[in-house]
């Protein structure tokens, strides 16, 4: 059964680095999404993209992020100049359609120190 | 802003019960989803409803999308250990690309 896979499954940084989170997305899906969720909170939407461009964001995804999907296969998350609360697991989905079933990753979790 | 409120927050249920829980909003939705998430762990789709009255079921679990397109449930019966877990309802704002998750029930079935 396809799946959404993400790399790296845990990524510890320090403060002010940037991070790249790499995901792929299930082959057959035009919609991908970030999502990230702080220990112990529920999930929250970050970015939706589709067509090689950024459709909806959330007010959490600032300057300080942006995605990328550079080849056929994969949807990164860069995030620059780390801050501690940017610690959290961050997923990425992906979805046949808009409005469809989303389908997550098993998430990456950032540490920033 | 907009958000998903679930109810209960958590709850203890005896290995064999049957389990409901909620989720509501004051805004009109089109597409319902119910996630389930372990720790550590990615959500996991259970069940997707697109029509409002829609009753749709997953093995033991059966959700329905409510009537007034603000609300859905979630029904879970016979439970069993393995049902421990948060549940999240998700919904995307009509005509956008953006899902809001819900606030989470927590589950936890006592053997």
């Amino acid at each position: 059964e396809p799946e959404v896979t993400q790399t790296p499954s845990h990524q510890v940084t320090q403060m002010g680095q940037e991070v790249i989170l790499r995901c792929v997305p299930i082959s057959n899906h035009l919609y991908f999404y970030w999502y990230r969720q702080i220990l112990g909170q529920k999930v929250e939407f970050l970015v939706s993209f589709y067509n090689n461009e950024i459709s909806e964001k959330s007010e959490i995804f600032d300057d300080q992020f942006s995605v990328e999907r550079p080849d056929g296969s994969n949807f990164t998350l860069k995030i620059r100049s780390t801050k501690l609360e940017d610690s959290a697991m961050y997923f990425c989905a992906s979805s046949r359609d808009r409005g469809n079933e989303q389908f997550f990753g098993p998430g990456t979790r950032l540490t920033v120190l | 802003g907009q958000q998903l409120n679930q109810s209960p927050q958590s709850m203890f249920i005896q290995e064999g019960e049957d389990v409901s829980m909620n989720c509501t909003s004051s805004s009109i939705f089109n597409t319902w989803l119910w996630y389930k998430q372990d720790p550590g762990e990615g959500p996991v789709l259970l069940i997707a409803l697109y029509k409002a009255g829609e009753l749709t079921s997953n093995g033991r679990l059966t959700a329905q999308f409510g009537i007034t397109r603000k609300d859905s449930f979630l029904n879970i019966s016979a439970s069993i250990p393995s049902d421990v877990g948060i549940y999240f309802c998700a919904a995307p704002f009509g005509g956008t690309y953006k899902y809001i998750f819900g606030t989470g029930t927590r589950l936890k079935v006592l053997a």
